[in-house]
């Protein structure tokens, strides 16, 4: 069975402060994605991943994508109340078309 | 662009009854999914469609089906309905293999 692993499953930090959230992933994948959740709200996409070593950066939020360990880094930068959001990673298996399997999610709360 | 639209928003039924969810994908994309969110499942996969055909299904029961008509539109059935079919239910639209998924606001159904 597929299994899509995020670490924590909650988060509270202080503004300022940086923090990685984990995922983990049990099959071969060849597409990573991150997307963001604001309560009552729909999922947003934060980041594409194609490639063993992807890097992408958008503003405080960094994400990387290592292939080989199955795993997958978002990092936070100088966390802002912005932030605060349920973060989802999500593995496309290979010759799969557009089934996404999604992790449990993150829940991250930025405290001022 | 418009984004992704789901209707109705919400819908409350009656356990027994059956149910149709409406997708409209953004302009030009061929693939649409749909997926179920509930608290204690998360986010999981039900089908995905292209070109009109069932490309993808995911582990629901027979129960749940789902069509594309030839202008990409879906539609999402779910008959004799359960307590816990009560859930949040995405529709994705994709524009290309690589390229991430853009969910709409989606349906919360409740069902009693």
């Amino acid at each position: 069975e597929l299994k899509v692993e995020q670490n924590p499953l909650f988060l509270s930090m202080q503004e300022g402060k940086n923090y990685t959230i984990y995922c983990n992933y049990s099959t071969t994948s060849d597409r990573l994605y991150w997307y963001r959740q604001d309560p009552g709200k729909s999922l947003e996409s934060l980041f594409v991943l194609l490639s063993n070593g992807a890097v992408k950066q958008e503003g405080r939020l960094m994400a990387s994508l290592d292939t080989k360990a199955r795993l997958s880094t978002l990092h936070i930068t100088a966390a802002v109340h912005d932030l605060s959001a349920t973060y989802f990673c999500a593995v496309t298996p290979l010759n799969t078309g557009n089934q996404f399997y999604f992790g449990t999610g993150t829940s991250l709360t930025v405290i001022p | 662009k418009a984004g992704v639209t789901q209707t109705p928003r919400y819908l409350i039924k009656t356990r027994g009854q059956q149910v149709t969810l409406s997708c409209s994908p953004i302009s030009g994309h061929r693939s649409v999914s749909w997926y179920q969110q509930t608290p204690g499942q998360g986010l999981q996969f039900l089908f995905e469609y292209f070109s009109e055909t069932q490309r993808n299904k995911g582990n629901f029961p027979g129960r749940f089906s789902g069509r594309q008509f030839s202008n990409s539109r879906s539609e999402m059935n779910v008959s004799t309905l359960e307590l816990g079919d009560s859930a949040l239910y995405l529709c994705a639209s994709g524009e290309s293999y690589n390229s991430p998924l853009h969910f709409g606001n989606g349906t919360r159904l409740t069902v009693t």
